[in-house]
């Protein structure tokens, strides 16, 4: 069973701190990974995308990969009350699936 | 910007009736997908659609649902006899082919009531 493991959270951090958020998979095969952002009611919103190891960085956003440990991560820099949302993180295996994880809420306190 | 979009926004439904549930993906997007949130829980992946056949499922997608894509603009999900555990918010997405063009861009969503 191809698993994608988040820290429910909440996560709560004050107004212009930098947010950490975690995710684990468990599928070695896995070739694509995601951060979606989705607000209550509504559907996820692509923050960023990650394919190789290392880093990227989009505005205050930077995503993390590290496929030997099956770790992705994502911070958000300089963080807004805007930002507080539920954090997907999502997993391509070969093939046409992708797996979500259950998600972390973030609270920024303003 | 050219966007996912879904109909109806809510859809009511008796136990056992048939629904549909319409999408028109992004136009030069190839894969198609139908995923479903029940509420407080997480996005499930349903279905993958390329080349008008489904390419992968899951187990979720039993023989009460059906995908089509009946013209060159719609991909629909049609549930034959709705049950009460059906209800939960439908996602459509949409994605390119290509290499490093796995990102899939998701409709608004279809939140579907089975009373």
């Amino acid at each position: 069973q191809k698993e994608v493991e988040q820290n429910s959270g909440p996560l709560s951090v004050p107004e212009g701190a930098i947010a950490s958020l975690n995710c684990t998979y468990s599928d070695r095969g896995s070739q694509s990974f995601f951060w979606y952002r989705q607000y209550s009611g509504k559907s996820p919103e692509l923050i960023m995308s990650i394919y190789s190891n290392g880093d990227k960085e989009d505005g205050r956003f930077t995503a993390q990969l590290n496929k030997a440990s099956q770790y992705v991560s994502l911070l958000i820099r300089d963080s807004q009350p805007s930002d507080s949302a539920t954090y997907l993180c999502a997993v391509n295996v070969w093939g046409f699936k992708t797996i979500f994880g259950a998600g972390t809420r973030l609270f920024v306190k303003a | 910007e050219p966007e996912v979009t879904q109909t109806p926004s809510h859809q009511v439904t008796q136990m056992g009736q048939e629904v549909i549930l319409r999408c028109v993906p992004i136009s030069n997007h190839l894969y198609f997908y139908w995923y479903r949130q029940i509420l407080g829980q997480k996005v499930e992946f349903l279905v993958s659609f390329y080349n008008n056949e489904i390419s992968e499922k899951s187990e979720i997608f039993d023989d009460q649902f059906s995908v089509e894509r009946p013209d060159g603009s719609n991909f629909t999900l049609k549930i034959r006899s709705t049950k009460l555990e059906d209800s939960a918010m439908y996602f459509c997405a949409s994605k390119l082919v290509g290499p490093n063009t796995d990102t899939q861009y998701f409709g608004p969503g279809t939140r579907l009531t089975v009373l």
